[in-house]
């Protein structure tokens, strides 16, 4: 079945940098992109990007552009999502997802979180 | 961006209860609108694509409707494993934004 493993719980200090990782399996790596999503303790979901797991192409919010990068290993099929000068409002789980593709996308199936706390 | 508005923010029903939740899109999306379920803790689900469209092994007391800006998700008969918050989608452009959220309590 498919499957994104996402790693674990990260504590950084602001202005630090953090790299989470999804590793997927049950599926074509390289036939659906990966999307990010995060939420806020308390708060709603909000879309962080997009990376093209066959050319690499990227998207991103446009509040995050320049703090965020996202990668792609397709050799062991894992994304990576890096996000630099943090600050506390970056406090949040993050989700990696499977976008189905196509005109009508949507995501159908999701890492099961990763709980980033910035914190002095 | 385009602000998708939910509708209501929460509401208490109870089991066999139809609900209906509502989402209004600031500018037309065709049917760009995905519905999905989230419990604590846990990541979304997603239950409706394409406005009307279930997702393989959802139930089918969910249901979508809509097209431009006006969009519904309706349970009919609540279950106790339906208690969650419900999110609206759009894909019509990017970014691609969620609704505020529905919580539905009992």
């Amino acid at each position: 079945q498919i499957q994104l493993v996402q790693s674990g719980p990260e504590v950084k200090k602001p202005g630090a940098s953090v790299m989470i990782s999804c590793k997927a399996s049950g599926y074509n790596f390289k036939s659906n992109a990966i999307t990010w999503v995060r939420q806020a303790p308390g708060q709603g979901l909000e879309w962080m990007g997009w990376i093209s797991t066959y050319s690499g192409n990227t998207n991103f919010l446009e509040n995050l552009q320049g703090r965020v990068t996202m990668t792609t290993d397709t050799s062991t099929n894992t994304a990576y999502m890096e996000l630099s000068n943090l600050i506390s409002d970056d406090t949040a789980v993050y989700y990696c997802a499977r976008e189905t593709g196509g005109a009508m996308t949507y995501f159908d199936s999701w890492g099961q979180g990763t709980l980033v706390t910035v914190s002095s | 961006d385009i602000q998708m508005t939910q509708s209501p923010s929460s509401l208490s029903a109870s089991v066999g209860d139809r609900v209906t939740i509502t989402c209004r899109a600031s500018q037309s999306i065709s049917r760009y609108l995905n519905w999905y379920q989230q419990k604590p803790g846990k990541a979304p689900k997603v239950l409706i694509y394409v406005a009307s469209s279930l997702q393989s092994e959802v139930p089918s007391r969910f249901s979508g409707s809509g097209s431009g800006t006006d969009f519904t998700l309706t349970i009919r008969g609540l279950q106790p494993e339906d208690f969650a918050t419900y999110y609206c989608q759009q894909t019509y452009s990017r970014p691609s934004t969620f609704g505020g959220g529905t919580k539905v309590e009992i």
